[in-house]
């Protein structure tokens, strides 16, 4: 099955700075991979998504690239805030439907002020 | 609105005893979803549903018993609790179209602690 890696699994950050979390996978077929976003006593939640077929994605201050050679993908946080301050998954998933989504281990992010 | 709700969001309770965790979505949603984070924060898949039948079936206990009595609503009856049962569970749900894997919405987690 599905492996995702995910590094690192600590990140300390001053604000304003960028943020960079990578995360590796072993299924050549995964072609979707979500970022979930989870606040402290919260439940994850999507902040972007990239498919195989495109190399990266950009929403305001987030990014997600993808290196389908190399079999990794990675999200970019530009000008942090102490609002980002939380933990991050990366996550991997075959289209299709009925797919099992197969989470990285997380990153908790700080963004020290 | 709240879109994926669980009860009760804190159960503590003795090793041994059986206990439920009930979730609704009020999304329209097909696929619903059972997770275990442990407390490295791993998130783990546990079972899902689709059209109250169950399509993954992780390697669980079966001292887990999901139960769909509609799309809307998935409920986790846990017998003979133990200690490593302890965790937080969310329910999650998504459309799950054929044409690819979908959002996946998430509740607010049931934090449970077996005593």
């Amino acid at each position: 099955g599905e492996n995702v890696e995910q590094h690192p699994s600590t990140l300390s950050v001053q604000e304003g700075d960028s943020a960079v979390i990578k995360c590796t996978y072993s299924d050549s077929a995964s072609n979707y991979f979500p970022w979930y976003k989870q606040e402290l006593g919260k439940g994850p939640q999507l902040i972007i998504d990239i498919r195989s077929n495109v190399g990266e994605k950009k929403d305001q201050r987030i990014a997600v690239t993808l290196n389908k050679t190399a079999k990794h993908f990675s999200l970019h946080i530009t000008e942090t805030q102490p609002e980002d301050s939380a933990v991050y998954f990366c996550a991997a998933s075959k289209s299709g439907g009925y797919q099992k989504v197969t989470f990285g281990t997380g990153t908790k992010l700080q963004v020290i002020p | 609105d709240t879109a994926v709700s669980q009860t009760p969001k804190y159960l503590v309770t003795q090793m041994g005893n059986d206990k439920s965790i009930k979730c609704e979505q009020n999304l329209g949603h097909d696929t619903m979803y059972w997770y275990k984070q442990d407390s490295k924060k791993f998130l783990k898949i546990m079972f899902s549903y689709n059209n109250k039948e169950l399509i993954i079936n992780e390697t669980v206990p079966n001292r887990f018993s999901p139960k769909s009595p509609d799309k809307a609503h998935l409920n986790l009856h846990i017998n003979s609790l133990e200690l490593g049962d302890s965790a937080v569970y969310f329910c999650a749900s998504s459309q799950a179209s054929l044409a690819a894997t979908d959002t996946q919405y998430f509740g607010p987690g049931t934090r449970l602690t077996v005593l």
